[in-house]
């Protein structure tokens, strides 16, 4: 059974670096794409970005400035970094894995295995 | 973007009603489309992939439907531990998109 778990501080100040860990137990981390996800308070849910276990990142434009993915495959970790945070980062974390079917040639994605979720307050 | 509208924004219903959810794309996307439920302070769990797929484990009253850009989750029997809130999720493009919710509530 493959668990996330997310970890880093709760409270980040503005202008400073969040720095996130989720770490992969009970499988590996290759052959699939890793994401972050926030949700800030009563709001929806927003994809930060992914990473496929080799490197190769994809984020969402309106973050994609600040924003930095990597993995550890030896750890079975990966990581999110969101520079320049401001009150508006202030969220529920998660990270999942983003796994694919294959049906009729199409590769179809979706995110079967997510971690608790870590609350990060920014704040002076 | 590909922007996901979901309807209703919330809705009563009580245990045994059969609840349909409606999630519009922005552009067509297929059958790359993926349900998850939410209860509150908990993360969400995935129901429907790729439109109509039954996640292993999801009860069969669960059920999706749709293509192009108009898409259904039913579920044909409301039962207490559905109350929760949905959201629909395109992977059609590489920037993936959620719909902006669905708070099912107690009637």
């Amino acid at each position: 059974q493959v668990q996330l778990q997310e970890s880093g501080p709760g409270l980040v100040k503005p202008s400073e670096t969040l720095s996130l860990t989720c770490t992969v137990s009970g499988g590996s981390i290759s052959n699939y794409y890793w994401s972050w996800i926030r949700q800030s308070p009563g709001k929806g849910l927003e994809w930060i970005g992914h990473i496929y276990y080799r490197g190769s990142t994809n984020y969402n434009p309106s973050l994609k400035s600040r924003v930095t993915i990597s993995v550890d495959i030896s750890k079975n970790q990966f990581s999110l970094r969101l520079s320049s945070v401001t009150a508006a980062d202030t969220a529920v974390y998660y990270c999942a894995r983003e796994r694919y079917s294959n049906y009729g040639g199409g590769y179809y994605y979706y995110m079967d295995v997510w971690g608790k979720g870590t609350t990060v307050t920014v704040s002076s | 973007d590909i922007q996901m509208t979901q309807s209703p924004s919330s809705l009563s219903a009580s245990v045994g009603d059969r609840v349909t959810i409606t999630c519009r794309a922005g552009q067509s996307i297929s059958t790359y489309l993926n349900w998850y439920q939410q209860k509150p302070g908990k993360a969400p769990k995935l129901l429907i992939y790729a439109a109509s797929n039954l996640q292993s484990g999801v009860p069969s009253r669960f059920s999706g439907s749709g293509s192009g850009t108009d898409f259904t989750l039913t579920i044909s029997s409301l039962q207490p531990e559905d109350f929760a809130s949905y959201y629909c999720q395109q992977s059609y493009s590489t920037l993936r998109t959620f719909g902006q919710g669905t708070k099912v509530e107690i009637k």
